[in-house]
């Protein structure tokens, strides 16, 4: 079964850092790109982040440019999401998401997500 | 603000049929890049439901359909069922900002 299992979320005071982890079983993990996508309670979908199959090529969605770095071990069929300087509107339930394809085209097996709470 | 407008709510009785539209620009719909459809349940994931503007994935009723025209898509929903009260959600990408992937802002179907 093609499964994508978030963890790492939590608490974190403003300004603090916090690095989520997506492990992907039942695939072939280096094959894939991937993404993270946030969703703020009651809100609608933004997409943080991507990560090509090797690694080549990165996006950042402008409101994380800078502070967030996406990251992935195909070794450990694992996918990160660096954050910090994390602000109250990082607020968010993170999900990872596999791509079709290498590159970027459509996401089509999400994870169940965690949930982040930048809060003093 | 999205960069991909989608109107907040759409409502129809069961056996209607409803349409949700997804408004882009030159920069993203307009330049030729797909659109991919979402349908995301209250408390769960979202699920995939229409690809490349117009294909369905393994699994998905043919009641649901895609399609674009220039800088605008749009999800249908035919024979309206209970079961489809959900939000559901275009998404593409955007040359101007690097690539990087939108999302509408959601729509809220309602079956009455």
């Amino acid at each position: 079964e093609v499964q994508l299992v978030e963890s790492g979320g939590g608490l974190v005071q403003p300004g603090r850092s916090l690095r989520l982890s997506c492990i992907a079983s039942g695939f072939t993990f280096d094959d894939y790109g991937m993404h993270w996508v946030r969703q703020t309670p009651g809100k609608g979908l933004e997409w943080v982040s991507g990560i090509t199959w090797n690694s080549g090529y990165i996006v950042y969605a402008d409101s994380v440019k800078g502070r967030f770095t996406i990251s992935r071990d195909n070794a450990k069929n694992s996918l990160y999401l660096q954050m910090n300087s994390l602000r109250v509107e990082d607020t968010a339930f993170y999900y990872c998401a596999k791509d079709i394809g290498r590159k970027f085209y459509y996401m089509d097996v999400w994870g169940k997500g965690t949930t982040v709470t930048v809060s003093s | 603000q999205s960069v991909l407008t989608q109107p907040p709510s759409v409502s129809g009785a069961p056996g209607q049929r409803v349409t949700i539209s997804c408004t882009g620009s030159t920069s993203n719909l307009g330049a030729g890049y797909d659109v991919h459809w979402y349908q995301q349940l209250p408390g769960t994931a979202p699920k995939l439901l229409i690809y490349g503007d117009n294909n369905r994935p393994s699994g998905v009723p043919d009641r649901f359909s895609g399609s674009k025209s220039g800088t605008s898509a749009s999800l249908a929903i035919t024979g309206l069922q209970a079961e489809d009260e959900a939000n559901y959600y275009c998404q593409s990408y955007d040359g101007s900002l690097g690539g990087s992937g939108v999302f509408g802002g959601g729509t809220k179907l309602t079956v009455l």
